[in-house]
């Protein structure tokens, strides 16, 4: 299975726009990049997810590397509720489904 | 929309007792999948299912742990006989398809073995 590895903690100040980065070097051909995030006693959120192109949406935007090794998740504005851990995952693509194992992920304090 | 709805939220069982763990997907998504978070740990997948159907259990640990997702009615992991080491949050998430989809998350269910 693909691994990811993201920096253990990052830190923003509110408004200002975060790059949350993620390393994923032996990403196969058709491994897509999931992005959930997890607040305090709550459950994982999807924020985005891409194959090889650029994404965004209402939450963030994905920045994927030409060769795929690497992506980093944008948040544009971050807010004092955008404090979570962040997840970079490759879904586990069995016959029958796309579970997901999630790593420790990025802590991201956003400070006022 | 009701999202996905687990409960109960906070679950205290002693040592050998039994522990069942409810979940409701999003209406209208047929599959489920279980995951165990253990203390400053990631999320870990157990087991994934269709209706009336186990499809991936590579998660599952062998013994006491199972899991069910009737036609009618919630899915349901059972852990049998709990030892103190169970004790994590447990969360469900569904899907509305197979196949790359997000999934969606429930709140989880705090399990406390004494």
């Amino acid at each position: 299975d693909a691994k990811t590895t993201q920096p253990n903690s990052m830190e923003s100040n509110e408004e200002e726009p975060v790059h949350l980065p993620c390393n994923h070097s032996t990403i196969s051909g058709t491994d897509y990049i999931h992005w959930y995030r997890q607040l305090p006693s709550q459950g994982p959120e999807y924020v985005i997810h891409g194959l090889t192109s650029n994404v965004n949406n209402r939450m963030a935007s994905l920045a994927i590397a030409e060769d795929r090794k690497s992506s980093t998740l944008i948040l544009h504005r971050a807010t004092l509720r955008d404090a979570a851990v962040y997840y970079c995952i490759l879904p586990l693509n069995s016959n029958s489904g796309y579970a997901l194992n999630f790593g420790k992920g990025t802590s991201l304090l956003v400070t006022p | 929309n009701a999202g996905v709805m687990q409960n109960p939220r906070h679950l205290v069982r002693r040592r050998g007792q039994e522990a069942r763990l409810r979940c409701s997907p999003v209406k209208g998504h047929s599959h489920v999948y279980w995951y165990r978070q253990l203390p400053e740990e990631g999320l870990k997948f157990m087991v994934y299912l269709q209706k009336e159907n186990i499809i991936d259990e590579s998660g599952m640990p062998k013994e006491r742990f199972s899991a069910e997702f009737p036609k009618e009615g919630p899915s349901i992991l059972r852990i049998q006989q709990v030892v103190r080491g169970d004790s994590a949050a447990y969360f469900c998430a569904s899907s509305p398809q197979q196949g790359n989809q997000p999934q969606h998350f429930g709140d989880g269910t705090r399990l406390s073995i004494l």
